[in-house]
């Protein structure tokens, strides 16, 4: 079984501290992904990277970036947080769609991140 | 703005009554997902469904599409208290079909 490992459930940090989401999955999966979850407003794409070193902007990027220097490892940098990216973060990789036609994406247990 | 729709919102029923759920999508697709979140998890995919296909089955799960209408129907048959979850669909949204659009979600609560 694909497992997306999250490194954790839950966070506390500081209105302007800088944050590391990090996120490893161990089915050599070329897509990764990073989500925001929240009430009323579904799951929204925050980044989307397809190989190592590459990445696409997905619907909210603002305040985020991302960094892929490994195959295996996605990671979520809040540059300096703020109270409204209280959120629960869940990455997801998936098999690349170009090679294996439209692929299911594999979830990790999501890291839910407070912001004080 | 979401691609997919669900509806309801929230489904509560009595364990081994069948629970079915819907979503509607506004642009054309290559395939339709669904995917189940349990409380504080992560989300599993149940079943991916392609554009030229009209119904897929696993286990007790029945999945349907109707392209002209743009929608789509989970059927969870014979339900069990373990089946109370939150229900995705989900849609490509882009041409290679490596990126989704979630719905809202159905909150679903089977009662034992």
């Amino acid at each position: 079984d694909v497992k997306v490992t999250q490194s954790s459930r839950y966070l506390v940090k500081r209105t302007g501290e800088k944050v590391f989401l990090e996120c490893v999955q161990d089915m050599d999966h070329e897509n990764m992904f990073w989500y925001r979850q929240d009430p009323g407003l579904g799951l929204r794409l925050i980044y989307f990277s397809y190989d190592v070193k590459m990445k696409e902007k997905g619907d909210i990027p603002e305040g985020y970036s991302v960094s892929r220097e490994k195959k295996e490892r996605f990671s979520l940098i809040l540059e300096s947080a703020s109270t409204n990216q209280t959120s629960m973060y869940l990455c997801a990789s998936s098999r690349g769609a170009r090679s294996f036609g439209n692929q299911p994406q594999h979830f990790g247990d999501g890291t839910r991140l407070s912001i004080l | 703005s979401q691609q997919g729709e669900e509806d309801p919102q929230a489904l509560s029923i009595q364990e081994g009554e069948n629970a079915t759920m819907n979503c509607s999508y506004k642009t054309s697709i290559n395939n339709l997902q669904w995917y189940r979140q349990n409380s504080g998890r992560g989300l599993v995919h149940l079943i991916l469904i392609r554009s030229n296909e009209r119904e897929k089955h696993s286990g007790r799960l029945r999945v349907t599409l109707d392209t002209s209408k743009k929608s789509s129907s989970l059927l969870i048959t014979a339900s069990r208290a373990a089946d109370t979850a939150s229900y995705f669909c989900a849609t490509s949204r882009d041409n290679a079909g490596n990126m989704l659009t979630f719905g809202g979600g159905t909150r679903l609560m089977v009662k034992p």
